[in-house]
């Protein structure tokens, strides 16, 4: 199976501050990278599907890049409805999500 | 508009049974390949399996592989998950979710339900 390391596990920050996330993933998964977003208590959200295509109305502050096995998802001004956990999954083979990164308010 | 309702969790005991549902509505379900996720209380994400939009393949996470078993009923526009020999660890909400495939891969997950609770306790 393929691993994705992701990190932070956490990371205070304050409105308007640029955040970046990173994922690693054990081999080359070529831009098979889909980064999520999960509210508290709700299902997951899908924000960029292969690593750099942000999903229609998905708002343009968020933006993913990368390509083989490192990526990095960026919300260049937080906002007060982004603070959540953020996941990145592979699908190149048989799907793995990293381990997560919950985005707490300063 | 596409909804996914999953139903048939609740509490059972270790070594029992239990078969998750989900209920597609909104889009030509036979066409799209589908995921289960879960996510054990406090925890991350965990990926279980995915099933193509025929059923003609199906593949599983190394955790539930041998006693899970993901199928699909496209006349009834419903996916399953059969789980056999539960085990604490197996306690999560469980979430079905829509795939969408391009160039090869498993696909992103666009559309997810709310998610399904199952607990497996004495």
């Amino acid at each position: 199976d393929i691993q994705m390391t992701q990190s932070p596990p956490s990371l205070s920050a304050s409105v308007g501050d640029r955040v970046v996330i990173t994922c690693r993933a054990s081999q080359s998964i070529s831009s098979y990278l889909n980064w999520y977003q999960q509210m508290p208590g709700k299902a997951p959200k899908l924000l960029i599907h292969s690593a750099s295509s942000l999903l229609s109305g998905v708002p343009t502050r968020f933006s993913g890049s990368g390509s083989g096995t490192d990526f990095t998802l960026t919300i260049s001004s937080l906002q007060p409805e982004d603070f959540a956990a953020y996941y990145c999954q592979q699908t190149h083979s048989t799907p793995t999500f990293g381990q997560g990164t919950k985005v707490e308010i300063k | 508009q596409v909804q996914l309702v999953e139903s048939g969790g609740g509490v059972v005991q270790p070594g029992r049974s239990l078969r998750l549902s989900c209920a597609a509505s909104g889009f030509t379900f036979s066409s799209f390949g589908m995921h289960w996720v879960r996510q054990a209380p406090g925890k991350g994400l965990e990926w279980v399996a995915v099933i193509w939009y025929d059923g003609t393949n199906k593949y599983y996470a190394d955790s539930v592989k041998g006693r899970f078993t993901i199928s699909r009923d496209n006349s009834r526009n419903t996916l399953y998950l059969q789980m056999n020999s539960l085990r604490a660890e197996d306690t999560a909400v469980y979430y079905c979710a829509r795939s969408i495939r391009l160039r090869g891969g498993y696909g992103y997950l666009d559309y997810w339900g709310q998610g399904a609770l199952v607990t497996v306790s004495s």
